[in-house]
């Protein structure tokens, strides 16, 4: 089965930092751009950041510009976002969600999610 | 980075037809055919209804259609379901970045 599957939210201080992982199976994880989505309590969906196939190529919503870093491991099939400087506007659910650039150019498989709590 | 315009909610009754209007600008929704909708119901994941404008996933009715004129995309739904109440968002590529609607509640009467 095609599939993502997040890990990593939690509480987390203002200033505070946090690293998620998104683990991909059923696919062939090295052939697809990969993404990170958010969506705060109540809210709607936000882009937070994307990476190219390759991972030479990394994009930043301008909320989490110079504060979040995406990453990718081809060998153990999973993506990474690394938060720093938390702060309580990214109080919220993080999908990863996968981009196929041959075919739909969508976010076409998406993760159930995984909580950001940033609260003292 | 500028975020998409859709209206707040749409409301519509067991098989009626409902559109759902999504704004952008020439450097997203007008500059590219990157245009996607998803549906979400509470506490799940988004899901992929409609990418490249029009096109339908396997999977999704096919009374589950999307269009676009200049930089206005929509999304139809035709004889409404109960199941069909949910959030919708659209999205479009723009060059660097994805940009998403603030979401439309479809509440089925």
């Amino acid at each position: 089965e095609v599939q993502v599957l997040e890990s990593g939210g939690g509480l987390v201080q203002p200033g505070g930092s946090l690293r998620l992982s998104c683990a991909a199976s059923g696919f062939t994880f090295s052939g697809y751009g990969m993404n990170w989505v958010r969506q705060a309590p109540g809210k709607g969906l936000e882009w937070v950041s994307g990476i190219s196939i390759s991972g030479d190529s990394t994009y930043y919503g301008d909320s989490v510009k110079g504060r979040f870093t995406i990453s990718r491991d081809k060998f153990k099939n999973t993506l990474y976002l690394q938060m720093n400087s938390l702060g309580a506007e990214d109080t919220a659910v993080y999908y990863c969600a996968r981009v196929n650039w041959n075919d739909k150019h969508a976010f076409d498989i998406w993760g159930q999610g995984t909580m950001v709590t940033v609260s003292s | 980075q500028s975020a998409l315009t859709q209206p707040r909610s749409v409301s519509g009754s067991p098989g009626q037809s409902v559109t759902i209007s999504c704004t952008g600008t020439s450097s997203d929704v007008g500059g590219y055919n990157y245009v996607s909708w998803y549906q979400q119901h509470p506490g799940k994941a988004p899901k992929l209804m409609i990418y490249h404008v029009t096109k339908r996933p396997s999977g999704v009715p096919d009374r589950v259609s999307g269009s676009k004129s200049g930089s206005t995309a929509s999304l139809t739904i035709s004889g409404l379901q109960p199941e069909d109440e949910a959030d919708y968002y659209c999205c479009s590529f723009a060059g660097s970045y994805w940009a998403f609607g603030g979401g439309t509640k479809l509440t089925v009467l």
